[in-house]
């Protein structure tokens, strides 16, 4: 079973559209994640959810609207998509609490903005 | 977030040992030291952490510098399913924040037959 799955894993849509990604883990986690990783391959952290709960928003355009159903789950919408959206897009999750714990993360989901 | 500095790229022959610099000078005193790797085409895996002393598991070992200034990864017998971009990632546990971590540039591990 995979542990983080997201869906789907390519995506090519048109400037302007709104589209979704899907993202479920399996492990019993409170937190996810979800990061950008662009072509210059740099990870950079989007946002941060602990039972459902936005902790961080890390400057990202209000396009970006995340939203989690339950803590099971991590889903990204995003509005009037630009050509520079366009890049690879990984959910991860994580135990919440004191102590260093490790990050699990999806197979990404790479979009394309024509 | 302490900066980190690791070379771009490095080759290793296989079933050679491997080991991967990182500096990160600025790291603080609560800081622990994580190791993620991502192979091609598919999302970053923990490989490793440590705070003070050296650290062993199935995957690796991390060697930390007294000072906490520098670590090197390990890998004890590189193979080919070892090529991936190696990512040193000082970050403390934060409660308000979860395990949010800061990826830098990495380094390329390319691993020759």
């Amino acid at each position: 079973d995979t542990a983080v799955s997201q869906t789907p894993k390519y995506l090519v849509t048109q400037m302007g559209n709104d589209k979704s990604i899907k993202c479920e883990q399996n492990l019993g986690h409170d937190t996810m994640y979800w990061y950008k990783q662009d072509s210059k391959k740099f990870l950079k952290i989007m946002f941060s959810y602990n039972n459902k709960e936005l902790i961080i928003n890390e400057t990202v355009p209000n396009r970006f609207s995340p939203k989690s159903p339950d803590k099971a789950h991590l889903n990204l919408h995003i509005n009037s998509l630009e050509l520079g959206d366009s890049a690879v897009y990984f959910c991860a999750s994580s135990p919440w609490g004191a102590g260093v714990t490790e990050a699990f993360f999806g197979q990404g989901t790479r979009l394309t903005v024509v | 977030d302490a900066k980190t500095t690791q070379p771009n790229s490095m080759e290793s022959n296989e079933e050679e040992p491997v080991h991967l610099p990182c500096n990160h000078s600025t790291i603080s005193g609560t800081d622990y030291i994580h190791w993620y790797r991502q192979l091609p085409s598919q999302g970053p895996e923990y490989v490793i952490h440590g705070l003070t002393s050296n650290v062993n598991n199935r995957m690796a070992s991390l060697a930390i510098a007294e000072d906490r200034k520098s670590s090197t990864l390990i890998l004890h017998r590189a193979t080919l399913r070892d090529a991936a971009v190696y990512y040193c990632i000082p970050e403390s546990r934060d409660n308000n924040a979860g395990n949010m971590l800061t990826f830098g540039g990495g380094t390329r591990l390319m691993v020759k037959p």
